[in-house]
């Protein structure tokens, strides 16, 4: 059973344009909502997180936006540059759980920008 | 700091063979994972530990064993490998959940071929 499911698994955007990826999740506990980049030989490494207390973080050229009632959130990239091609993967877990909070993962978007 | 770092970063085995994976941080964290990643499918949540001397399983832990005897060291081990257990293996840690940042770092992975 998938617990989160990302789309599209693939992107191409041109250089400037805005890349969206989105995730919808299945279990209502899950309360903690991270995106992860990662780059070609290299570990994911933490891009931007939220709690659904909120409905959107920005930070950078970077937003997510985030529906509870839907149970949907998304990446946004604004001014998409050539440095963000990469596979980009969103999670989400029981943040504020007693236990150790592994990640659930999406199956992950691969992101090209365009030149 | 190192951060998260893993040895080996290849391995080749064949089936039937044993191997440990080992992963050290260097960042005094409590939580440790190990997750797979397998094309198309994301990451997957293999053994966690949420401190010394203990440890749980994930998503995916048939086939793998895990020990946590030092604090900033988590080993996962493979006493027969298969086939299937072609991946790439990555160690993460965080500081214990509930806290304002869950950040989960990772390590650059090992990716395993079993033949």
């Amino acid at each position: 059973q998938q617990q989160v499911k990302q789309s599209p698994q693939s992107l191409i955007v041109q250089k400037g344009g805005i890349s969206i990826i989105n995730c919808a999740y299945e279990n209502t506990a899950f309360d903690y909502f991270p995106w992860y980049q990662q780059f070609p030989g290299k570990g994911p490494a933490l891009l931007i997180a939220i709690r659904p207390d909120v409905s959107e973080k920005k930070e950078g050229r970077f937003t997510i936006s985030f529906n509870k009632s839907a149970k949907q959130f998304s990446l946004h990239i604004m001014d998409s540059q050539p440095g963000d091609s990469a596979t980009y993967f969103c999670a989400a877990s029981l943040y504020s759980g007693g236990g150790a909070d592994g990640l659930t993962f999406g199956k992950g978007t691969h992101l090209i920008i365009q030149p | 700091n190192a951060g998260v770092t893993q040895t080996p970063k290849f391995r080749v085995l064949k089936t039937g063979q044993s191997m440990t994976l080992l992963c050290a941080q260097d960042m005094n964290h409590e939580y440790m994972y190990w997750y797979r990643q397998d094309p198309g499918m994301g990451l997957r949540l293999i053994h966690y530990s949420v401190g010394e001397g203990t440890t749980a399983k994930g998503e995916v832990p048939d086939g793998y064993n895990v020990s946590r005897l030092k604090k900033q060291n988590f080993l996962l081990g493979l006493e027969s490998a298969a086939p299937s257990q072609t991946s790439v293996y990555f160690c993460a840690s965080s500081y214990r959940s509930g806290l304002v940042n869950n950040e989960q770092y990772f390590g650059p992975g090992t990716r395993l071929t079993v033949t």
